[in-house]
């Protein structure tokens, strides 16, 4: 069963406009980790932010910002005046807290942001 | 910091053949993780190893194995290479006996393709 569900296929955007990433997860763990990577062209997943759980304070880190709210089991993530070099596919991932999910991440299916000038 | 190594970058191989790929994790790290990305099942979870001891293992046929070294460097094996092994393989290592606290970083990853 898919855990983490990214419904948003692709997103395109003009320069300096705000995009949204949606991201809902299902878990029975009472702890569990979120995360968000992106994935440019190059391949490599780059770590963007991780919450656990626990912590449901949403905050800003220069352009990013989240919105964890355990209610809805969402975890959307934020780009504020995008750039080009946003273009990249962002990922959601889930990875549960107990010794045999250890080393284990359960990704989304991926967004594709493309940003124009 | 160097960060976590994955050689080659590119391969080509023949169906019917076996590949074997690498993986050197974050200095320290002692837990490395492999995943495949292909376009029709996105990133799926192969195996994770920790001290030389695979710990969890995905939903893949027994074609697809691994190893881990005592200096915590990881390998991966695809015997009897299909067309639909062709994927970006990816590793990640992470400190902290792989907790997902302690986060995962990637590699660059191995794009195989198979003809």
């Amino acid at each position: 069963a898919q855990k983490v569900t990214q419904a948003q296929t692709e997103i395109s955007v003009v320069e300096k406009e705000d995009v949204t990433l949606d991201c809902v997860y299902e878990t029975r763990d009472t702890t569990y980790y979120l995360f968000w990577y992106k994935q440019p062209p190059s391949g490599e997943l780059v770590f963007l932010i991780r919450r656990n759980s626990f912590d449901e304070q949403n905050e800003i880190s220069g352009r990013y910002s989240w919105n964890f709210q355990k209610s809805t089991s969402s975890f959307n993530f934020t780009i504020t005046a995008s750039q080009v070099v946003d273009s990249a596919v962002y990922f959601c991932a889930l990875s549960e807290a107990g010794a045999d999910s250890w080393g284990k991440l359960q990704f989304g299916a991926g967004t594709q942001v493309v940003v124009t000038p | 910091k160097a960060g976590v190594t994955q050689t080659p970058r590119y391969l080509i191989k023949t169906r019917g053949q076996q590949v074997t790929l690498s993986c050197s994790p974050i200095s320290g790290h002692r837990s490395v993780s492999w995943y495949q990305q292909t376009p029709g099942q996105g990133l799926q979870f192969l195996f994770e190893y920790f001290s030389e001891t695979q710990r969890n293992k995905g939903n893949f046929p027994g074609r697809f194995s691994g190893r881990q070294f005592s200096n915590s460097r990881s390998e991966m094996n695809v015997s009897t290479l299909e067309l639909g092994d062709s994927a970006l393989y990816l590793c990640a290592s992470s400190n902290g006996q792989g907790r997902p606290n302690y986060g995962y970083t990637f590699g660059s990853g191995t794009r195989l393709t198979v003809v």
